[in-house]
């Protein structure tokens, strides 16, 4: 089976960077991704990761390990508006045989003045 | 507005009754997914429909029936429910290529059920 892992909640201050950081166990796989959930609102997809490496978007970051199974996100220049969920997500065969996007628990970042 | 609406948005009901659930999605995606989300656990993938294939998660109770009579509208018939159901209900679409990797899911909002 799959199974993501990430802490659940963080706390940083407006300015601040913080990283979440993501481990896996999968049979296979095929990327990393990462979505952001505010409260009452749809998840949205933030970044993606095939290789190893840094992939960059604005102020927001993530990084892939292949051989660690491990990623993570980084977000520099906290602003209110980042109070959010965090979701890491695989993509690997499912029990199906076909591949699908498996989802961490997700991490809740709380951004304080 | 992500381009996947979803309705009812708030849906209360009894163990007896019998509802559906809707999503439309308006990006001409050529998949579609039921995805289940309780609180503190990961988002659960109940059912895809991709180029009028059905996949389901073998976990998933018969008390669940998706429909998907075209590529743009995707329903979750619910009956018999039990309280351990009550969670947020989200809808998502994507463009499926013949590789597949980079796929993006977009969501709708999601519909809260309670079930009493």
């Amino acid at each position: 089976g799959q199974s993501l892992e990430q802490p659940s909640e963080v706390t940083a201050v407006e300015g601040a960077i913080v990283q979440i950081n993501c481990t896996y166990q999968t049979s296979g796989f095929y990327g990393l991704s990462w979505y952001q959930q505010h409260d009452g609102g749809a998840p949205t997809f933030l970044s993606y990761n095939g290789l190893d490496g840094l992939e960059e978007t604005g102020r927001f970051s993530s990084f892939l390990s292949r051989s660690d199974s491990y990623g993570y996100l980084l977000l520099q220049e906290l602003q209110m508006k980042d109070s959010a969920s965090y979701f890491c997500a695989v993509r690997s065969p499912q029990d199906t045989g076909r591949r699908a996007l498996t989802f961490g628990s997700g991490t809740r970042l709380q951004v304080q003045p | 507005e992500t381009g996947v609406t979803q309705t009812p948005r708030h849906l209360v009901m009894g163990m007896t009754n019998k509802k559906s659930l809707k999503c439309e999605q308006h990006l001409g995606h050529n998949a579609m997914y039921w995805y289940k989300q309780s609180a503190k656990k990961p988002l659960e993938l109940m059912f895809v429909y991709s180029l009028e294939e059905r996949v389901e998660n073998n976990s998933v109770p018969s008390r669940f029936s998706p429909e998907c009579p075209n590529s743009s509208h995707l329903f979750l018939h619910l009956h018999t429910l039990q309280p351990e159901d009550s969670a947020l209900y989200l809808c998502a679409s994507s463009q499926k290529g013949p590789t597949a990797t980079n796929e993006k899911l977009f969501f709708g909002s999601g519909t809260q059920l309670s079930v009493l």
